[in-house]
């Protein structure tokens, strides 16, 4: 596609339900990154795809969150068991390669509520 | 480990001249910098990968001195169209698989 897409754009839950976020990547970009953004704050590293493997999940805050890639494309992240601490803007990024000299192109984002 | 950005925040009368710098305590291999205008995501400025390269965009332009680990921004003639949150993201050679690691943002607001 012709930029990151991601959806739902905003999304409510219920503390303790689980939410699937999802990424579809510019075509042809092999590597996807998935950042936090808190209100006001920063971006925070979640977790980097380079094709379909995950070779750095450091920044995942806890084993409720997971992330997948298939087919060198989409990339789904899942939050179980929801805490109103994970309320924030989740942000998918792509790029040509891990050293793109292109820069990450960011989609805009999946706006999480937890209630 | 995370960028430190300065100022945190900066308001700009149109005209005026503004620098913004991010400083790392490891040494660098690429410096990016985005925009993030409210509400919107973030958008790709420029990258520096070498030392002491300078790049430019349009009015907006950046340096990177690799031997202080740090790169500044420089936005010449602000416009009210600058105006939005610059983060820095920064590459250090160790960083291993680890992608950019972003500074906590500078706020930079252009009056008229």
């Amino acid at each position: 596609g012709a930029g990151v897409s991601q959806s739902p754009s905003n999304k409510v839950t219920e503390k303790g339900k689980d939410v699937e976020l999802r990424c579809d990547p510019i075509s042809g970009h092999t590597a996807l990154y998935w950042y936090r953004q808190r209100l006001g704050q920063g971006l925070e590293f979640l977790i980097y795809f380079q094709g379909n493997s995950a070779p750095d999940k450091s920044g995942l805050p806890s084993d409720r969150f997971s992330a997948e890639r298939t087919g060198e494309s989409v990339s789904t992240l899942t939050i179980q068991r929801t805490q109103q601490e994970d309320s924030a803007v989740y942000l998918c990024a792509s790029s040509l390669g891990r050293w793109g000299a292109g820069g990450y192109t960011f989609g805009s984002g999946t706006r999480l509520t937890v209630v | 480990q995370q960028p430190v950005q300065s100022p945190q925040a900066v308001i700009l009368r149109e005209g005026e001249d503004a620098v913004i710098n991010c400083s790392s305590s490891k040494a660098l291999y690429s410096v990016h910098w985005y925009r993030q205008k409210h509400g919107e995501a973030p958008v790709f400025l420029m990258i520096l990968l070498k030392g002491g390269e300078q790049k430019g965009h349009d009015k907006i332009s950046a340096s990177f001195n690799e031997k202080k680990q740090q790169s500044s921004l420089y936005l010449t003639a602000s416009q009210l169209s600058y105006s939005g949150t610059y983060f820095c993201g920064t590459e250090p050679f160790d960083s291993g698989d680890t992608p950019l690691v972003f500074g906590k943002g500078t706020r930079l607001s252009v009056i008229a």
